[in-house]
């Protein structure tokens, strides 16, 4: 069975600085998509960033990029220029090429210190 | 485009009575609909998946009877809390995945509902 690890329940970061969010999984499939979403305060779940396991180029949207290591399975999120409004909470999740099932991590609170 | 509407946001209902949370999704065909359940500072745990024009499939654990769901249309899912107890309160979130968009695209979510049993 597919599980995804977060291990890190907090992090905090100062305004305008760069954090790194891991995430790890464990699948014996070839073919899969990993998932960054942001559950700000409002809880509405929003994709931040997508990546194909079969492109070897990190996904990337403006400020969020991710560090893809598919042979050690993970799958890391890096905040650049840190905002306010990137307090949140963030989930890894992946998701098989032949299942619409979400797999989900368990979750890492970010907090940004103004 | 790929807006899911969840209705109600929030709900206070009385102990032993139901509740029905509608899951539409506005502008797409979405024939797999997802329920899941969130516990405060806890991760989304999949209690149903959703298919239009047949039965759920729930999630070991969950009871079927407790929570009715139902797919009748491309665009509407249902999920009715029955017999509602205090220990049924919680977040709930539906997801959405669109039919024509390419393969690897994500879900798309509701807003939630906080249900409160009082």
């Amino acid at each position: 069975a597919q599980t995804v690890t977060q291990s890190q329940p907090e992090m905090s970061v100062q305004e305008a600085e760069t954090v790194t969010l891991s995430c790890t999984y464990d699948t014996s499939e070839s073919d899969y998509y990993l998932f960054w979403y942001k559950q700000p305060p409002s809880r509405q779940m929003i994709l931040v960033i997508r990546q194909e396991a079969y492109k070897q180029q990190n996904a990337t949207e403006n400020r969020f990029s991710v560090n893809f290591q598919k042979a050690a399975k993970s799958f890391s999120l890096k905040i650049s220029d840190s905002q306010l409004g990137d307090a949140a909470m963030y989930f890894c999740a992946y998701r098989s090429d032949s299942n619409y099932q979400l797999i989900w991590g368990a979750g890492t609170k970010l907090i940004i210190k103004p | 485009g790929a807006v899911v509407s969840q209705h109600p946001s929030r709900v206070i209902c009385k102990s032993g009575t139901s509740v029905k949370i509608e899951c539409r999704s506005l502008d797409f065909q979405a024939t797999t609909m997802f329920w899941y359940r969130q516990f405060p500072k806890k991760s989304l745990m999949l209690m149903a998946t959703s298919n239009e024009g047949s039965k759920a499939t729930y999630e070991q654990g969950v009871e079927k009877d407790k929570f009715l769901i139902n797919h009748a249309s491309l665009t509407l899912s249902t999920l009715t809390v029955t017999s509602a107890h205090p220990e049924d309160s919680s977040f709930y979130i539906c997801s959405a995945r669109d039919v024509f968009r390419g393969r690897g695209t994500e879900a798309f979510f509701g807003q939630g509902t906080r249900l409160t049993v009082v």
